[in-house]
């Protein structure tokens, strides 16, 4: 078992549904982190979080550290929203550098218009 | 644009042969970074250099060979690879040294050993 675990793997939805990405992991962490991937293979960093809750634009980020989980939010889902979205997490013993990144496995969002 | 650039897009290479895949990144960054990704499994950190010095090697077969000229290239040497080498090898960079600083991804180069 992963100790990042992202659900669900696929998502379809209709444009303008809002979406829910969960991501739950079994570790202590210092830091998580969303990402996006499009469908070229780049991958776009998009939060990082160690508490509470972050927004940019139509995206929203929590994370509850107790609970260990954190959600991606999109409100009013557009088309262009579909990609891969992954989570990563940094360990608490990961502190000598950013690239101890624990990941998950994606969610695939595709956004029917 | 992402300000990293890797070379070429798409390989297909047989069992015997010898490629080289190519990053670039012109962010003014001193750590750089070679993943695997497969189809539907998290990313795999297969070597990290830090100032042209690398740092990490998680278990890679020596049938992968990187090399770091400058902190602004990174290579990955390809020989005698298997069929479940095949994924998209995706580099990254970073500033060394700033906890959760933003990876930098390139776009990818999509292997496909036959």
């Amino acid at each position: 078992k992963n100790e990042v675990e992202q659900s669900p793997q696929n998502l379809t939805a209709q444009e303008g549904e809002f979406i829910t990405i969960n991501c739950s992991y079994s570790v202590g962490i210092s830091a998580l982190h969303w990402l996006q991937q499009h469908p070229g293979g780049g991958i776009v960093s998009l939060f990082m979080l160690s508490s509470g809750k972050k927004k940019h634009g139509r995206l929203i980020a929590t994370i509850n550290i107790q609970e260990k989980h954190s959600s991606l939010h999109i409100t009013a889902s557009h088309p262009r929203d579909s990609a891969v979205y992954i989570c990563a997490v940094r360990g608490v013993l990961a502190m000598d550098s950013n690239y101890q990144l624990i990941w998950g496995a994606g969610t695939k969002l595709i956004i029917k218009p | 644009e992402t300000g990293v650039t890797q070379t070429p897009r798409h390989l297909v290479m047989g069992m015997t042969n010898k490629k080289s895949l190519k990053c670039e990144q012109h962010l003014g960054h001193n750590a750089m970074y070679w993943y695997k990704q497969s189809a539907k499994k998290p990313l795999e950190l297969m070597f990290v250099y830090n100032f042209k010095e690398q740092t990490e090697n998680n278990s890679v077969p020596s049938r992968f060979s990187p090399e770091c000229p400058n902190s602004s290239h990174l290579f990955l040497h390809l020989h005698t690879l298997q069929p479940e080498d095949s994924a998209l090898y995706l580099c990254a960079s970073s500033p060394w040294g700033i906890l959760d600083s933003p990876l930098h991804f390139g776009n990818g180069t999509r292997l496909t050993v036959t």
